[in-house]
């Protein structure tokens, strides 16, 4: 039962335009949310996050959108260039009733942004 | 500072043997975290730590599967016996605290024959 969801296993995008990754989830108790960056052979790095009090948050040329009602987050690029080529996983996390706090990852999206 | 350090950076055993993989958090983290990344299933988190304390250990597979924390600087995750279906590539993660970002290791790619 995969809680967390990236339906799009990949993405491609050209330079300069904007790119959208997008990441469903089941469970309404998540309260935080979070996305990662992967570059192959790494570990993945924080990107940028948002918490369920907000509906954006914005970093540069990452901006994240929450939508609650729909259990839905994406992740904007704008504009993509070459580097944000990379795997992008999503995650969300909550307080568990047995006082510990989970994170869920998604399956994560590949990202190509062509030159 | 150096980041998290994990050691191997690739393992390869065969079925039956007991594996130990290695992590060093940032210093000052108070956090850490293990992870398992497969195709199918993603990153999935195995267990964490606060201040050396085991405190979410759902995560873990089966008891086959052991994880310590015995200071601040050093952390292991155990197999014994691996089996083939534990091939994938573990992460050791940290972070300062639950709700910030974790700094991920570059991982160990396990291959078990």
């Amino acid at each position: 039962d995969q809680q967390v969801k990236q339906n799009s296993p990949s993405l491609s995008v050209q330079e300069g335009r904007i790119s959208i990754l997008n990441c469903d989830y089941t469970n309404s108790m998540f309260d935080y949310f979070l996305w990662y960056k992967k570059y192959p052979a790494e570990g993945p790095t924080f990107l940028i996050s948002i918490s369920s009090i907000k509906d954006k948050n914005e970093d540069g040329r990452f901006t994240v959108f929450l939508n609650k009602s729909a259990k839905h987050l994406s992740l904007h690029i704008v504009p993509s260039q070459p580097g944000d080529s990379a795997v992008y996983f999503c995650a969300a996390s909550a307080w568990t009733t047995s006082g510990t706090y989970k994170y869920i990852f998604g399956t994560g999206t590949r990202l190509k942004v062509l030159a | 500072d150096a980041g998290v350090i994990q050691s191997p950076r690739h393992e390869v055993t065969e079925m039956g043997q007991e594996v130990t993989l290695r992590c060093k958090p940032i210093s000052g983290h108070d956090y850490l975290f293990w992870y398992r990344q497969t195709m199918m299933r993603g990153l999935e988190l195995l267990i964490y730590f606060n201040n050396n304390v085991p405190i979410d250990d759902s995560g873990m597979p089966e008891d086959r599967f052991s994880a310590k924390m015995p200071n601040a600087s050093f952390s292991t995750l155990k197999i014994q016996p691996s089996e083939p279906r534990d091939s994938a590539v573990y992460f050791c993660a940290s972070s300062w605290g639950l709700l910030w970002e974790q700094y991920f290791g570059p991982g160990t790619r396990l291959t078990v024959t």
